[in-house]
């Protein structure tokens, strides 16, 4: 299995909390990604990183925002959760270059705002 | 921006038969990648099999191959003696060699197999 952590993998919370979504890989990696997974299973990229301080928002517009001060770790936070934000958040990284070029995904997390 | 389509939202297919997923795909560029992605039930997305633009030789990996037809912006992935395990929903994904190299995925396509 591939070494990218998410937590937690279930999250049921109230409408108005803030949450963090925590994606950790123990492969190095430079980028990193945040996919939004909606329930006809399409995957649209909400956030991306090429390295430390780097993040940029996907073409999928989200109010989540995103930080990258260490290179294995790249959380994802909702200031106030609505049940319109209720998804499952895919988290990937994967190598800068040609030389494996593959992505590496975590679990999941299933996150449902009531 | 790229974009990537998967036509078929659900296929099945009886065990030990083959079957064939279809993706199209559209980008001005001439050098990029693309991707078959397998995401099972409840389990991590994984890759399947992948392809260089620039190579013309099909990428094959045991009982998955791809017909990669550049001109037409066409990557299929070609399951041969389908197994029970082989059950999933299948990304099509396309990535560029340059600048961002951000993964864009297409739809999905979920695939049945039939004992």
């Amino acid at each position: 299995e591939a070494d990218i952590y998410q937590t937690p993998r279930y999250l049921v919370i109230g409408t108005g909390k803030k949450i963090t979504l925590e994606c950790s890989q123990t492969m190095g990696h430079d980028k990193m990604y945040w996919y939004q997974q909606d329930p006809g299973m399409e995957l649209h990229l909400i956030h991306y990183s090429y390295g430390v301080n780097s993040t940029e928002k996907g073409d999928l517009s989200s109010e989540s925002t995103v930080s990258r001060i260490r290179t294995e770790h790249f959380p994802l936070t909702l200031e106030s959760a609505r049940p319109s934000h209720t998804s499952q958040y895919l988290c990937a990284s994967s190598e800068t270059g040609d030389t494996n070029t593959e992505a590496f995904f975590g679990q999941g997390t299933r996150l449902t705002v009531v | 921006a790229q974009t990537v389509t998967q036509s078929q939202p659900e296929m099945s297919v009886q065990e030990a038969e083959t079957v064939t997923l279809s993706c199209t795909y559209d980008t001005s560029e001439s050098d990029y990648y693309l991707f078959w992605y397998k995401q099972p039930p409840s389990r991590q997305m994984i890759l399947v099999i992948r392809q260089e633009a620039y190579k013309q030789q099909n990428a094959t990996e045991n009982r998955f191959s791809v017909n990669f037809q550049k001109a037409a912006k066409s990557f299929s992935l070609k399951i041969s003696d389908s197994q029970l395990g082989d059950a999933a929903m299948y990304f099509c994904a396309y990535r560029s060699r340059v600048g961002a190299q951000k993964l864009v995925f297409g739809q999905g396509t979920r695939l049945t197999i039939n004992p």
